[in-house]
């Protein structure tokens, strides 16, 4: 079963906009990461996020983490056609030691 | 660093044969994920290792399913028999270690006819 949920499912937005996506998740975690698939390629890291950490930035790329609500997102600031890709958050639900994938964002950024 | 890697790239079969997917994880990774990938059901994960050793491998879907690590550079993955449903794009990932970020390989389009 599906331990993240991203939302929304599919997001269009203009060049120079920027991307907001959400991802749930069921119980609790270590850490929880995002990661890009382009279209027929491998997933992709992006970022990890520690458990005890709140905010964490990398280049035009900023994740939250709310352990109390059980959810994350992920904004990218200043979109370009590049970024066009679908996005995952991936947890491990503490203990297992095995990442699970939500179900993913599709991002399509118009040029 | 060659990341990792998968063969083949892509597989047509018809039901009923045996296939054989398989991955080289980076050097020095001693983690490593299967994962199989549909529209329907999105990411799923099959087996994961740690030292070569199976882990958990709840997500494998059914006896016709099957992997191997016999050694710290190599994993099989293997369908018999397939069938059309098990058609889908098959992944994967390795790590330094169970808590960090996956590295996936390019995967492998597997088409059952």
């Amino acid at each position: 079963s599906q331990q993240g949920e991203e939302d929304p499912q599919a997001l269009s937005i203009q060049e120079g906009e920027n991307a907001t996506m959400n991802c749930s998740y069921k119980t609790s975690i270590n850490n929880l990461q995002w990661y890009r698939q382009n279209s027929g390629r491998g997933l992709v890291h992006l970022i990890l996020i520690r458990s005890n950490e709140r905010e964490k930035h990398s280049g035009r790329l900023r994740v939250t983490l709310d352990t109390s609500k059980k959810s994350s997102s992920l904004l990218i600031t200043a979109s370009r056609a590049a970024d066009t890709a679908s996005y995952f958050c991936a947890t491990d639900p503490s203990g297992t030691y095995k990442y699970i994938f939500g179900t993913g964002t599709r991002l399509k950024v118009l040029a | 660093d060659a990341g990792v890697i998968q063969s083949p790239r892509h597989e047509v079969t018809e039901m009923g044969q045996e296939v054989t997917l398989r991955c080289k994880p980076i050097s020095g990774h001693n983690s490593l994920f299967w994962y199989r990938q549909t529209m329907m059901r999105g990411l799923e994960l099959l087996i994961y290792f740690n030292n070569n050793v199976p882990i958990d491998d709840s997500g494998m879907p059914e006896d016709r399913f099957s992997a191997k690590m016999p050694n710290a550079s190599f994993s099989t993955l293997k369908i018999q028999p397939s069938e059309p449903r098990d058609s889908a794009v098959y992944f994967c990932a390795s790590s330094l270690s169970g808590l960090e970020k996956l590295f996936f390989g390019s995967g492998t389009q597997l088409s059952v006819l």
